[in-house]
Order: C-alpha cells, then sequence, then structure tokens
C-alpha cells in the first residue's frame, strides 16, 4: 500500500545526544515535510523540501537538521541544539500536478528526552 | 502569508447532539482550506477540504464545512456526534496556486463526546 513511514514510533534519548527520525514515503511526491506537536500549540512546520536535495527552514528549525538525498525519503536530526526537544514528530508529503495542497501524513515519533 | 485561528482549544459534547467547531483564517490572496482530524497517538487523516465551487464541502464521517469568504471562516460541523468522533481537529489554509509552499495549521480543537 502507498503511503508514509516514519520510525521509530516511540524513542528515548539521553540530554544531549543527536537523534535520527526516518521518515519514507512511496506516494512518489515531490514535496516532503517535518512538523513538530506539542500540547495546544498545533503542528509547527521544521523544514520542508519540495525536490530532491534542496529543503527550507520551516518556523521553529532552530536545533535541527535534514537532508533529502532521495525522493522517497527526509530524516530529521534533532541535534543537542534543540533546547526542549521532548515532542510529537510528523512527517508528510505532497504531490504536485492537479494535486491541491492536501498533505500526507505518517504515523508519527514520539521523541522523549530523559 | 496566511494564519489560521481555531477558537476554541476544547469542546465537549454529548452522544448524538450537534457540534460546530470554529475557524477563522487571515489571507491576502485566494486560499484553499482543509479540516484534519488526528486520534491519540497517531497521524493526522484529511476529512474534507475546500478548493474552489461550492462553498458547502462535505466530507468523511459525516462532516461538513461551509466556507464564508465575507466572514473569512471555515467552520466544520456534524448533526450527531459518536463516541468515536473524540479526537482532536486541526483547520488548516494554504494560498492558492502558491506550489508546494506548506500549509498553516491552527492550535487544534479537542472534541470530547459524552456518553
Amino acid at each position: 500500500d502507498g503511503g508514509i513511514t516514519q520510525s521509530p514510533k516511540y524513542l528515548f534519548r539521553k540530554e544531549g545526544q543527536n537523534v535520527t527520525l526516518s521518515c519514507e514515503q512511496n506516494l512518489n511526491h515531490d514535496a516532503m515535510y517535518w512538523y513538530r506537536q506539542d500540547p495546544g500549540q498545533g503542528l509547527r512546520l521544521i523544514y520542508y523540501s519540495q525536490i530532491v536535495n534542496d529543503f527550507q527552514k520551516g518556523d521553529i528549525a532552530e536545533g535541527y537538521s535534514v537532508s533529502r538525498e532521495k525522493k522517497e525519503s527526509f530524516p530529521l536530526t534533532v541535534t543537542s541544539a534543540q533546547k526542549n526537544p521532548t515532542a510529537f514528530y510528523l512527517c508528510a508529503s505532497r504531490g504536485g500536478g492537479l494535486n491541491t495542497g492536501e498533505l500526507f501524513f505518517g504515523e508519527g515519533s514520539r521523541l522523549t528526552v530523559l | 502569508a496566511q494564519s489560521v485561528t481555531q477558537l476554541d482549544s476544547q469542546v465537549p459534547v454529548f452522544e448524538e447532539a450537534p457540534v460546530e467547531l470554529r475557524c477563522n483564517y487571515s489571507s491576502s490572496v485566494s486560499v484553499y482550506l482543509f479540516w484534519y482530524v488526528q486520534y491519540p497517538n497517531q497521524g493526522l487523516q484529511l476529512l474534507l477540504k475546500y478548493l474552489s465551487g461550492s462553498t458547502l464541502v462535505k466530507g468523511i464521517n459525516g462532516f461538513e464545512a461551509e466556507f464564508n469568504k465575507s466572514q473569512t471562516s471555515f467552520h466544520l460541523r456534524k448533526p450527531s456526534v459518536h463516541i468515536s468522533d473524540t479526537a482532536e481537529y486541526f483547520c488548516a489554509v494554504r494560498g492558492a496556486n502558491s506550489g508546494n509552499t506548506p500549509l498553516v495549521f491552527g492550535k487544534g480543537t479537542r472534541l470530547s463526546v459524552i456518553a
């Protein structure tokens, strides 16, 4: 089935460690996005990529990094510079052409920093 | 740039009662509007979307929303809710014909259906 796969679903790390969250899609979508979700804050955009080997910062990019070496993959690294990394992270993708803005989401990754 | 305001952070409602979740947006250009639903510890699923045409949009699970350009609103309604509708609901906006620019989301409304 086509969709977006995020892994791991749950992740625990010690403070000061870098963590990489995986996001893979088989929808043949050009654009991919990472959002962070905190209670009562909605979804906030971290990074997005419109095409392979290109990405742009979102509203809260500090302390995060991404890469887009393949169309299918858009991993997010939460670095030790991120002051409050405990959150629920959502990856999404969007096709081009006649598609008019709908995002398809993965199931999310919950990161807890101890 | 666009922005979205969801006017209620929490809405409790009794089972089989009607519900309205309110959403207002701000934009200087034409927009596309979306409602998503999120069940606990899951990703978001699209409920419905307004792109153009009829201002009354019907979605999945019996939900509908009405686009009101003069009031810049896109309120979500359901005539009779079920326990299974308990979830968080997000309104989102994007400029029409704006390429791959990201959706902007509201802060969400938590709908609690009481038996």
